[in-house]
């Protein structure tokens, strides 16, 4: 079954402790990219990448880094969460012909 | 800057209506518009995936629409069920590196 997969779907946290949020999609995509997802806020595209070794920042980089050394996997990192990152993060692989999303990483930084 | 608009923001209606979601977008450079349903707490499911070129595309009772030139899509839901409560969030894909724009979304509510 195509799809993305991301673990873990819920993650408590403190203040300060990296984290690292998994991405994985069969696929065989080369555009991956994360969202995160806040009341009143909507969707916002955080990094992107176009391939293995290339990414870059969306809208809402602060905060966040992304690795892509594989061409189905893509981290979500946090080296230092703040409470403000507390949020609801999606994956999504895809581009032109339509994105598929993961089913969310509900993330608190307390 | 790509900005998406839906409206209405929220629609409560009863069991068996036919009903009608608008999507407006600023930019009419764009390479597709997806729809995608999401239940609470969820993640996005796609229901359909319309490429420029085209003017609509169907599923089942869904059906959606594209005017390009005019910078807006519908979406048609067609006999309503109970089971179609979900906030719609309709996403244009942009020509710039394919980025997905969202709107807010209209939560639909469909009761018995």
């Amino acid at each position: 079954e195509a799809q993305v997969t991301q673990n873990p779907r819920y993650l408590i946290t403190v203040t300060g402790k990296k984290l690292t949020v998994t991405c994985s999609q069969n696929m065989n995509h080369e555009y991956m990219s994360w969202y995160r997802q806040d009341p009143g806020l909507g969707l916002r595209q955080i990094y992107y990448s176009m391939n293995v070794e290339v990414t870059d920042k969306g809208d809402v980089p602060e905060g966040y880094k992304v690795s892509r050394k594989e061409k189905r996997n893509f981290p979500l990192i946090l080296e230092s969460p703040s409470p403000n990152q507390t949020s609801l993060y999606f994956c999504a692989s895809g581009k032109n012909y339509g994105y598929t999303f993961g089913s969310g990483t509900r993330l608190t930084v307390v | 800057k790509q900005e998406v608009t839906q409206i209405p923001a929220a629609l409560s209606v009863p069991e068996g209506e036919n009903l009608v979601l608008n999507c407006s977008f600023t930019d009419s450079a764009i390479y597709n518009l997806q729809w995608f349903r999401q239940d609470p707490g969820k993640g996005l499911t796609s229901l359909l995936l319309i490429q420029s070129s085209q003017r609509e595309q169907t599923s089942g009772r869904l059906n959606a629409s594209l005017d390009k030139s005019s910078g807006r899509s519908t979406l048609y839901i067609a006999a309503s069920q109970p089971g179609d409560s979900a906030t719609y969030l309709c996403a244009v894909i942009g020509t710039s590196y394919g980025k997905l724009t969202f709107g807010q979304g209209t939560i639909l509510t469909v009761h018995p």
